[in-house]
C-alpha cells in the first residue's frame, strides 16, 4: 500500500529553469493538494483539486501551475524557477471533508 | 479567513514527563473538524490525534489526548510519558465541516524531549 508518492526527493535547480513535481495517490482520493513548507514555518497551501480536471488556487499559487486529468494524478509545475521557490514541497490527498491528510515524504527543491 | 495559532514557537520536556501544547483557532462555524499532526526530523507528516467539533468526548491515542475546549476555541494536545522518540513539530490544523476543502495550519511548535 503505497498511499501518496512524491518524486523527486530532492533537486537543484537554476534560476530560470522549469521542472514538474509529481505526486500519485492509489487510495481513490478526491481530494488532492500541493503545500509548502519554508523553514521554521507552517504549512501553506499553493494548489488543491476536488476531483479530476478541477482545480483551484490555494493562498500561494503565483509561480506555479496544477493540472489533474485522473483521479490518482496531481503533478505541480514550476515555470521560471526563482530562489523563493526554494522549499520542502508536499503533496497530500484525503477521502472526504472530515477524513485527515495523508502526506506524501516531501520533495526538497532548491533554486540557486 | 480562519485562523489558527500555536502560541509556543518551542518547547521542551523531560523523558516520561507530560507536556502539553497549544493551540487556539478563530472560525464562527459550528461543524469543523481538527487534528494535530507530527513532524519528526525526517519530515514526514503523521497523524496524531483528531477531533470533531460535535463530540464533546475528548479524542485520546495511547499517550496522546486533547483538551477540547469548545467555547473558548480551544485545542491544546496532551502528551504523557514523553518520549525520546516524540521529538518533533507538531502543527495543529482546522477544517470547516461542509463546503471548505481547505485545511488551515498553525506554524507549528517544536518540541524536544530531553533524556
Amino acid at each position: 500500500n503505497a498511499g501518496v508518492t512524491q518524486t523527486p526527493k530532492f533537486r537543484i535547480l537554476k534560476i530560470g529553469q522549469s521542472m514538474t513535481l509529481q505526486c500519485a495517490q492509489d487510495m481513490n482520493h478526491n481530494y488532492m493538494y500541493w503545500y509548502r513548507q519554508d523553514p521554521g514555518m507552517g504549512l501553506k497551501l499553493i494548489y488543491y483539486s476536488v476531483g479530476a480536471g478541477i482545480t483551484d488556487k490555494g493562498e500561494v499559487p503565483n509561480g506555479y501551475n496544477v493540472s489533474r486529468s485522473t483521479t490518482e494524478d496531481f503533478p505541480l509545475r514550476l515555470e521560471l524557477a526563482a530562489p523563493s521557490q526554494t522549499s520542502v514541497y508536499f503533496c497530500a490527498s484525503r477521502t472526504a471533508n472530515n477524513s485527515p491528510l495523508h502526506f506524501g515524504n516531501g520533495t526538497r527543491l532548491t533554486v540557486t | 479567513a480562519q485562523t489558527v495559532t500555536q502560541s509556543q514557537p518551542e518547547m521542551s520536556v523531560q523523558e516520561a514527563e507530560t507536556v502539553t501544547l497549544s493551540c487556539t483557532y478563530d472560525t464562527s462555524e459550528n461543524n469543523y473538524y481538527l487534528f494535530w499532526y507530527k513532524q519528526p526530523p525526517s519530515r514526514q507528516m503523521i497523524l496524531v490525534i483528531r477531533q470533531e467539533a460535535y463530540k464533546q468526548q475528548n479524542a485520546t491515542e495511547n499517550r496522546f489526548s486533547v483538551n477540547f475546549q469548545k467555547a473558548a476555541k480551544s485545542f491544546s494536545l496532551k502528551i504523557s510519558d514523553s518520549q525520546l522518540g516524540d521529538t518533533a513539530m507538531y502543527f495543529c490544523a482546522w477544517v470547516s465541516g461542509a463546503g471548505s476543502y481547505q485545511l488551515t495550519f498553525g506554524k507549528g511548535t517544536k518540541l524536544s524531549v530531553i533524556p
